[in-house]
């Protein structure tokens, strides 16, 4: 089956520092979507990437939809203590192909020191 | 706020009970998604409908478990003769199809098998 290697698992970084994680896959993905989960709470959409090289960017935040299609990756930059949390990348293959459920990775947890 | 709405949040149930979960989506959101999460793992695809028409069901979704969508709107998860292993969040998803589609998520129900 269709696995995302995120990395990386974890990351302490001190208040005001930049944030990079990224994910890959073996499998080519026509949708990347990048999600925030909090203790107790689903995850919140933070960011939706729907071309291979596409970048957007949320805020603070930054992701891009790699040239393969096999990856991506998330940048927070001067992060805050609110940005703590666990962030997931998720892939969707085509939908029209009739399987569209999202693949999860495993996510990065976030710890923020102020 | 007119997002994805889940009850109950919290269930605590004796192992061999029937539970029942319901999810609300985003008015107008023609697809509905659940998925299941364990501690420290993304969350992992059950089921999905389009409108009221289940579509598709993975693996994980043992005949303990089923899903309905009636009128294609709300939709219920029932697990009867639950088991210790069936102990986890489930997230409920909905999303707007239209060739593409991006997924929202509800805060999920945790459940307890004791």
């Amino acid at each position: 089956g269709q696995q995302l290697n995120q990395s990386p698992q974890s990351m302490f970084i001190q208040e005001g520092e930049d944030v990079s994680m990224n994910c890959t896959s073996s499998s080519i993905f026509n949708t990347w979507l990048w999600y925030k989960q909090e203790p107790g709470e689903g995850p919140v959409l933070l960011i939706a990437l729907y071309k291979a090289g596409e970048l957007t960017s949320n805020g603070r935040l930054t992701a891009q939809f790699g040239i393969t299609r096999k990856d991506s990756f998330l940048n927070i930059s001067a992060s805050i203590p609110s940005d703590v949390g666990i962030y997931f990348c998720a892939g969707q293959i085509l939908p029209n192909s009739g399987n569209t459920p999202l693949v999860f990775g495993k996510g990065t947890r976030l710890s923020v020191i102020a | 706020d007119t997002g994805v709405s889940q009850n109950p949040r919290h269930k605590i149930t004796k192992r061999g009970q029937n539970v029942t979960f319901r999810c609300d989506p985003i008015s107008e959101h023609n697809r509905l998604y659940w998925y299941r999460q364990t501690l420290g793992q993304g969350p992992e695809f059950l089921t999905y409908f389009q409108n009221e028409a289940q579509l598709e069901k993975s693996r994980l979704l043992s005949d303990r478990f089923s899903a309905e969508r009636p009128k294609g709107s709300f939709s219920t998860l029932e697990i009867q003769r639950t088991e210790q292993g069936d102990s986890a969040m489930y997230l409920c998803a909905s999303s707007l199809f239209l060739g593409q589609e991006t997924q929202y998520f509800g805060p999920g129900t945790r459940l307890l098998v004791l």
